[in-house]
């Protein structure tokens, strides 16, 4: 079983719609959960820590459900500007090293 | 100002030679951590840097690798002979410690690539 699983896409979305991606994880020690978003050939970014109670941050909302190892993330209202591939990340080990899976890509068009 | 600065942004260099990618994170960062990503595939941890010497590393990092951190603030990865495998983004982050809420900050990357 993979680290970490995402659904790889592409998701197709017009303007204005709402898209939700999901991750599942293996390592039931993991303590810390991102979702990062990366723009072709550039760096990860944060987008959001996730946490066990949800968190949201204006159109984006995560979510961690911890006895499935499920991590999700929902974007209302989508903007051209969202497209890119968001990486589902868990951190592992004493040292925090950062485990990421291949990444959703979403493609917003007008 | 970036958390993590890399230089050079794109470095293309002969099999077989060797390449250092520096990386220079803000001073309170007390954890470094090299990863790569081969073109289409996903980031990959390499290396991780803690207290002037290797913490954990992955499969990868084999003896053609080294990291350093000579002088308390440039952070460098070494490849000692590079292979035509070795060509990908090169990552540096930094992660100031539990208080940070385990976040790391990524420095732009630097391309490699062996021809």
């Amino acid at each position: 079983r993979k680290e970490v699983e995402q659904d790889p896409g592409p998701f197709n979305v017009p303007e204005g719609a709402t898209v939700a991606f999901n991750c599942t994880y293996s390592n039931s020690a993991s303590q810390s959960f991102f979702w990062y978003r990366q723009d072709c050939r550039k760096e990860p970014k944060l987008l959001m820590s996730v946490y066990s109670s949800g968190n949201e941050d204006g159109r984006f909302t995560a979510q961690l459900n911890r006895a499935s190892q499920y991590i999700s993330l929902l974007i209302r209202d989508s903007k051209l500007s969202d497209s890119a591939t968001y990486l589902c990340v868990v951190n592992s080990g004493g040292y925090n090293k950062l485990i990421f899976g291949a990444g959703t890509r979403l493609a917003v068009h007008p | 100002e970036p958390e993590v600065t890399q230089t050079p942004s794109h470095q293309v260099t002969q099999m077989g030679q060797e390449v250092i990618l520096r990386c220079v994170p803000i001073s309170n960062h007390l954890y470094f951590y090299w990863y790569r990503q081969i073109l289409g595939q996903k980031v990959e941890f390499l290396v991780s840097f803690y207290n002037n010497e290797i913490s954990e590393k992955s499969e990868i990092f084999d003896d053609q690798f080294s990291v350093e951190r000579p002088d308390g603030s440039n952070f460098t990865l070494k490849i000692r002979s590079t292979k035509l495998e070795d060509s990908a983004m090169y990552f540096c982050a930094g992660y100031r410690g539990r208080q940070a809420k385990n976040i790391q900050y990524f420095g732009a990357g630097t391309r490699l690539s062996v021809l």
